[in-house]
């Protein structure tokens, strides 16, 4: 089946600077690539996704990159702020109205 | 729209007991899903329903059952607890295969 893999799976970077988190799947049928954020408590959020017909997508400080060939997508956030501090996942799918294989987590820290 | 509504918030059962969770969406969406959330882990699915009518088994199905009542309604029930279901469960549902829209999740305990 499925299988996501994230990388990795904590993270510390200083206010301002970039963050990379990075995800590899094992089906090439998978289309639908998306990225959850999740807070302290809290319900996962969709942050930004992507679709195998596109390379990248951009959203504001948020970026997503993909490469098929390669079978892996990452998640850029630029200009980090302590808001953004919370645990990320991706997550890949094949088909519509499909099961969603969700990878095990980046906790990301901003350090002040 | 109340989104995706989960009950109830908290629940603590002693092995060997059931209970059912209650999962419902006014969003008209046709999937319905669950999770569980075991501490500093990642999201594990327990059991989807890709429409009214289906429902299939996911990563971690077994101690559960399901039932998709209706296109609002998905439950999931623990028919014989054990310590290792502690966990927190969530609910998720999907128009089209795309954004999930998330409950609140449901924190259990099992002593």
């Amino acid at each position: 089946g499925e299988n996501v893999e994230q990388h990795p799976s904590t993270l510390s970077v200083q206010e301002g600077d970039s963050a990379v988190i990075k995800c590899t799947y094992s089906d090439s049928a998978s289309n639908y690539f998306p990225w959850y954020k999740q807070e302290l408590g809290k319900r996962p959020q969709l942050i930004i996704d992507i679709r195998s017909n596109v390379g990248e997508k951009k959203d504001q400080r948020i970026a997503v990159t993909l490469n098929k060939t390669a079978k892996h997508f990452s998640l850029h956030i630029t200009e980090t702020q302590p808001e953004d501090s919370a645990v990320y996942f991706c997550a890949a799918s094949k088909s519509s109205a499909s099961k969603i294989i969700f990878g095990s987590g980046t906790r990301l820290s901003i350090r002040p | 729209n109340a989104g995706v509504t989960q009950t109830p918030k908290f629940q603590v059962l002693k092995t060997g007991q059931s209970m059912t969770l209650q999962c419902a969406q006014d969003m008209n969406h046709n999937s319905m899903y669950w999770y569980r959330q075991d501490p500093g882990m990642g999201l594990r699915l327990i059991y989807y329903s890709a429409s009214e009518g289906t429902t299939d088994k996911g990563e971690v199905p077994n101690g559960y059952n399901v039932s998709r009542l209706n296109k609002r309604e998905f439950s999931l029930r623990l028919e014989s607890a054990a310590p290792s279901q502690t966990s927190v469960y969530f609910c998720a549902s999907t128009l089209a295969g795309d954004e999930q829209y998330f409950g609140p999740g449901t924190r259990l305990t099992v002593t």
